[in-house]
């Protein structure tokens, strides 16, 4: 069993809809969780961070996490042709010396 | 500005040659990371450093070496010993732990010819 395991997806959603990324993690002292996007080609960015339990909102994004279900999800609201990239979700263990990676979720939106 | 800084952008390798990527970053950070990413994949990490002088194995630290003699640099040394080594190579650091998550570089594309 993987640490982070994401949909590898292609996830297709249309422009202006809500596009939802799911990410579930093995291990259970984990403490901090992150969303990252990625371009073809280019290096990850941060968009998003967690710690608590709940929801966190930043502009068209939201990032949910359950501690108890092991899992963090991400929504894009009106998602824009220019989302179209690659989402890796990151996980830290209760040491707090490196972060566990996803194998990421593509997304792709239609205009 | 501040941020981190990975070079050469393309290397290419030919079979039984060690080469060296750089990282260097002037964010002050604590920690410094070195992973890769095959075509489609996640990251894996192949070493990490807290603090000067001292880094640490990651999940595929094999046919890799690193040093960490100033908090500033951290170079990685692919060795002939890397029987596979074209990936994308992506430097990260963190403020003082990655519970603060990663900055990263533009990455450096290795090719082996």
């Amino acid at each position: 069993q993987k640490e982070v395991e994401q949909n590898s997806g292609p996830l297709s959603v249309p422009e202006g809809a809500i596009a939802s990324l799911n990410c579930t993690y093995s291990d259970r002292g984990s403490q901090s969780f992150f969303w990252y996007r990625q371009y073809s080609g280019k290096s990850p960015e941060l968009i998003m961070s967690i710690y608590s339990n709940g929801d966190k909102e930043d502009g068209r994004f939201t990032a949910q996490l359950n501690k108890a279900s092991q899992y963090v999800s991400l929504l894009i609201r009106d998602s824009q042709p220019s989302d179209s990239a690659t989402y890796l979700c990151a996980v830290g263990g209760a040491a707090g010396n490196k972060l566990t990676f996803g194998g990421g979720t593509r997304v792709l939106v239609k205009p | 500005d501040g941020g981190i800084t990975q070079s050469p952008k393309y290397l290419f390798r030919k079979e039984g040659q060690n080469v060296t990527l750089s990282c260097e970053q002037n964010l002050n950070h604590d920690a410094m990371y070195w992973y890769r990413q095959d075509p489609g994949q996640g990251l894996r990490l192949i070493y990490y450093s807290q603090i000067v002088n001292d880094f640490q194995k990651g999940d595929i630290a094999e046919g890799y070496s690193v040093s960490r003699e100033k908090k500033e640099s951290f170079p990685l040394t692919v060795t002939s010993a890397q029987k596979n080594p074209t990936a994308f190579y992506l430097c990260a650091s963190s403020i003082a732990t990655a519970s603060y998550g990663y900055t990263f570089g533009s990455g450096t594309r290795l090719t082996v010819v």
